[in-house]
């Protein structure tokens, strides 16, 4: 079936730092792929996402390509603010109407 | 005007409890879904309606059992609540037909069982 792979966490980084989150996907068909995240305390919100192959999805400084040879949808940023300190989540959706998480990376951002 | 609202924020009760969690969205789409997080973060989708339908169901034990009066609401009952039952409940809405549309979050239901 399809799944979701992300990096383990936590991802401990300071501030202004460049951040990667690794992610790779299994799925029959082509999926779309979102980034969401999770502050303390509080539901998911959509990051980012994109479609289809060679998409780029961004937002709020984050990005990431739908690469379809290397099934990866890794989420960057060039420079973390302490206020990125969350956890991220990966996912995918073919045309159930089911969304797939990976396990969240927590990153952790120090001044 | 919150667009997925769930109520109660924090739930703590005694094994062998029945209770319940409510969830409504002021979004106009027409498909609903409870996921369950448990302690690791781990995200996993536990129903989803469509139209007050079920469209899917994720092995979810039989104690739980979610019932959609119309398309705005979507409630979870959950019966003879056991220690695994603690989690944090995402309900959770979207507009329905194919892969393109995000998922709007409530804030999500704590249930502590004691």
């Amino acid at each position: 079936g399809d799944s979701v792979t992300q990096m383990e966490g936590p991802v401990t980084l300071s501030e202004e730092a460049f951040l990667t989150i690794n992610c790779t996907y299994t799925a029959t068909g082509y999926p779309s792929l979102f980034w969401y995240v999770q502050y303390p305390g509080e539901g998911l919100q959509l990051l980012l996402k994109a479609t289809k192959a060679d998409d780029k999805g961004s937002n709020k400084g984050f990005e990431a390509t739908y690469r379809k040879e290397t099934t990866s949808f890794h989420l960057e940023k060039g420079s973390v603010q302490v206020s990125d300190s969350a956890v991220y989540f990966c996912a995918l959706r073919e045309d159930t109407d089911k969304l797939i998480f990976g396990t969240g990376t927590r990153l952790q951002v120090f001044p | 005007d919150t667009a997925v609202s769930q109520t109660p924020k924090y739930l703590v009760t005694q094994m062998g409890n029945d209770k319940s969690i409510k969830c409504e969205q002021n979004l106009g789409h027409d498909t609903m879904y409870w996921y369950k997080q448990d302690s690791k973060k781990f995200l996993k989708i536990m129903f989803s309606y469509n139209n007050k339908e079920l469209i899917i169901n994720e092995t979810v034990p039989n104690r739980f059992s979610p019932k959609s009066p119309d398309k705005a609401h979507l409630n979870l009952h959950i019966n003879s609540l056991e220690l695994g039952d603690s989690a944090v409940y995402f309900c959770a809405s979207s507009r329905s037909g194919g892969a393109f549309g995000e998922l709007f979050f409530g804030e999500g239901s704590r249930l502590t069982v004691l």
